[in-house]
């Protein structure tokens, strides 16, 4: 089993929809991110968590530490955010450790 | 700024060889960590290093290695290179350590395909 799981894998929505992409990992960490990596893959580190919730734009970033999840959401979703949404820990080996990846794709 | 800048973009070797690619990081930016990513294994720590120091390394064979220089540019090698190799590989450049929560930038990435 997985240290991070994601799901789901790939999610296929209407422009303007509410999108949710799910993390849960099953070790203590220091710190969780999500990452954004377009075709052609450049990654962006869009959020980095410990606890709470953070915002910027249109995506916002929610930890709950003692269930072990994370989750990221897209309000009024867009093309353009079509990309491989990936959620990564740290634990205490200090090491980043990758879910496999959401899939997202935003039809017009 | 310039951002993380990885050098070459793609590159092709033949199974055997070795192979040297190169990191420059954010100016100001101490921490470099090298990572591998394939469509079978995803995304890979690969190994991290701090003020010329290595900090981490994942669990890769002893034929990936690297270093850090005093102006904080890295460079990891893989020598007699497989098949297997063939990957996306990453580096990504932090104010600080990994382990102290600083934020990491990604560069590019070089592409390796080895035949």
């Amino acid at each position: 089993k997985n240290e991070v799981e994601q799901s789901p894998q790939n999610l296929t929505a209407q422009e303007g929809e509410f999108i949710t992409i799910n993390c849960s990992y099953s070790v203590g960490i220091s710190a969780l991110h999500w990452l954004q990596q377009h075709p052609g893959g450049g990654i962006v580190s869009l959020f980095m968590l410990s606890s709470g919730k953070k915002k910027h734009g249109r995506l916002i970033a929610t930890i709950n530490i003692q269930e072990k999840h994370s989750s990221l959401h897209i309000t009024a979703s867009h093309p353009r955010d079509s990309a491989v949404y990936i959620c990564a820990v740290i634990a205490g080996n200090e090491k980043l450790t990758f879910g496999t990846g959401t899939r997202l794709t935003i039809i017009p | 700024k310039a951002g993380v800048t990885q050098t070459p973009r793609y590159l092709i070797k033949t199974r055997g060889q070795q192979v040297t690619l190169s990191c420059s990081p954010i100016s100001g930016h101490r921490s470099v960590s090298w990572y591998q990513q394939t469509p079978g294994q995803g995304l890979q720590f690969l190994f991290e290093y701090f003020s010329e120091t290595q900090r981490n390394k994942g669990n890769f064979p002893g034929r990936f290695s690297g270093r850090q220089f005093s102006n904080s540019r890295s460079e990891m090698n893989v020598s007699t290179l497989e098949l297997g190799d063939s990957a996306l590989y990453l580096c990504a450049s932090s104010l600080g350590p990994s382990g102290a929560n600083y934020e990491q930038y990604f560069g590019p990435g070089t592409r390796l395909t080895v035949t």
